[in-house]
């Protein structure tokens, strides 16, 4: 069964570097999306992602956060300079359809943790 | 902007015992869906709803979203210990935009 997959599953990075989060959705689907999740808490929506264009951005993701489609498989999420509040579980998903309507398959997560 | 509230935030039921998890939006919904996260696993879907009073099953899982779409349920009958894990129901608006509840984690006692 096609899934989505993430890498890295952990990233261990210092107060102010940067991240690159990496995500293959499942290849015939259309639309990507960023979650995060702090540890025990609820799964927050970063993006949604169409077209090679955001459609959707909550407003945790500020202009410290940026979203990319670099070739025809893989979808990063980039985090210019972390903070310690960054550190949570961020999800990948995608679907075939605009989320609203379609299932919305999750990748493995990968943990961040900013020291 | 837009809330989805769920309750309880934990519930502890003995194996045998049923479930049930509420969701209400702040907002009317074009659909809500419901996924089922494992301890350190990620989300995984269960069912969208769609049309308001909609009632499907799934095995020994019951969904309603309500009339006015601005709430749901997930009734458990009979909980078996391969349930447990955080239930989260998230709210779709016509723009598109997914709002998770903050789940409840159900544990079961066998």
């Amino acid at each position: 069964e096609p899934e989505v997959t993430q890498t890295p599953s952990h990233q261990v990075t210092q107060m102010g570097q940067e991240v690159i989060l990496r995500c293959v959705p499942i290849s015939n689907h259309l639309y990507f999306y960023w979650y995060r999740q702090i540890l025990g808490q609820k799964v927050e929506f970063l993006v949604s992602f169409y077209n090679n264009e955001i459609s959707e951005k909550s407003e945790i993701f500020d202009d410290q956060f940026s979203v990319e489609r670099p070739d025809g498989s893989n979808f990063t999420l980039k985090i210019r300079s972390t903070k310690l509040e960054d550190s949570a579980m961020y999800f990948c998903a995608s679907s075939e359809n605009y989320g609203g309507a379609h299932e919305q398959y999750f990748g493995p997560g990968t943990r961040l943790t900013v020291t | 902007g837009q809330q989805v509230m769920q309750i309880p935030q934990y519930q502890h039921v003995q194996e045998g015992e049923d479930f049930t998890t509420y969701c209400n939006s702040s907002t009317t919904l074009s659909n809500i869906q419901w996924y089922k996260q494992r301890p350190g696993g990620h989300p995984v879907f269960l069912i969208q709803l769609v049309k308001s009073g909609e009632v499907k099953k799934q095995k020994r899982l019951t969904f309603q979203f309500g009339e006015a779409k601005k709430n749901s349920s997930l009734h458990i009958t009979a909980t078996q210990t391969t349930d447990v894990g955080t239930y989260f129901c998230a709210g779709n608006t016509n723009a598109g935009k997914s709002t998770f509840g903050d789940g409840t984690t159900l544990t079961v006692k066998p």
